[in-house]
């Protein structure tokens, strides 16, 4: 069973410009979901992917967006990179259900903005 | 607005001295409360998932409870390996989110 994968796993970006994170979700899950983590700091919910749509939404501005192909894998595109937009971005995968989701994390992709 | 609050901030603990981690949460209606083991530049690892108060739940050297306003994660002869940042989220029934809300976790050292 292979696990949850991002790519890159680190990047440096200057002011204004875009990022495309990339994500491998975990064999047998169908929904994927993206956090930002600070360093010091927890992850903050993003947004997350149900059959290639967007069904939820953290406090993230429209900059962020995102993508969930048929394999359910998936993209997170940040535009106008801000200096605050340095963190680590994880992605998760789970198996929508009725009850909690349990969420398996990647190793995350560092994002550094200049 | 869900909340999280862990405390201590960090901890450290000689090898075998049992201690306890608070995760204090508010949330308009429990879903289920996680706790998660981090390590440094790894993604967080899953460890419990609770959903009412009084449950308990059990690994290895680790025990979690739940109440109707904390969670506590029980330490107990703790090992060098048990060194990480603990964090604890909470997920809530309804609206449009089905996000976790993470705290900001306790970063625990166990010293040989």
């Amino acid at each position: 069973e292979t696990g949850v994968t991002q790519s890159p796993t680190h990047l440096i970006k200057t002011r204004g410009q875009q990022v495309t994170l990339r994500c491998s979700s975990q064999s047998g899950h169908n929904t994927v979901s993206w956090y930002q983590q600070a360093l010091g700091q927890g992850p903050q919910f993003i947004f997350q992917y149900y059959r290639e749509e967007e069904n939820g939404r953290g406090n993230f501005p429209p900059r962020f967006s995102g993508l969930q192909f048929p394999n359910y894998s998936s993209e997170l595109n940040v535009n106008a990179l801000e200096l605050d937009d340095s963190a680590l971005y994880l992605c998760a995968s789970s198996s929508q259900g009725t009850g909690a989701n349990v969420l398996t994390f990647g190793a995350g992709s560092r994002l550094t903005v200049l | 607005e869900d909340q999280v609050t862990q405390s201590p901030e960090a901890l450290r603990l000689q090898e075998g001295e049992s201690s306890s981690l608070n995760c204090s949460y508010t949330v308009s209606g429990l879903r289920g409360l996680f706790w998660y083991r981090q390590d440094p530049g790894k993604g967080p690892e899953f460890l419990f998932t609770l959903y009412s108060a009084g449950e308990e739940k059990e690994k290895e050297r680790l025990k979690a409870t739940l109440t109707k306003k904390e969670s506590f994660l029980h330490i107990t002869a703790p090992k060098p390996e048990d060194s990480a940042t603990y964090l604890c989220a909470v997920q809530a029934w309804g609206g449009g989110a089905d996000g976790l809300t993470f705290g900001k976790g306790t970063h625990l050292i166990i010293q040989p």
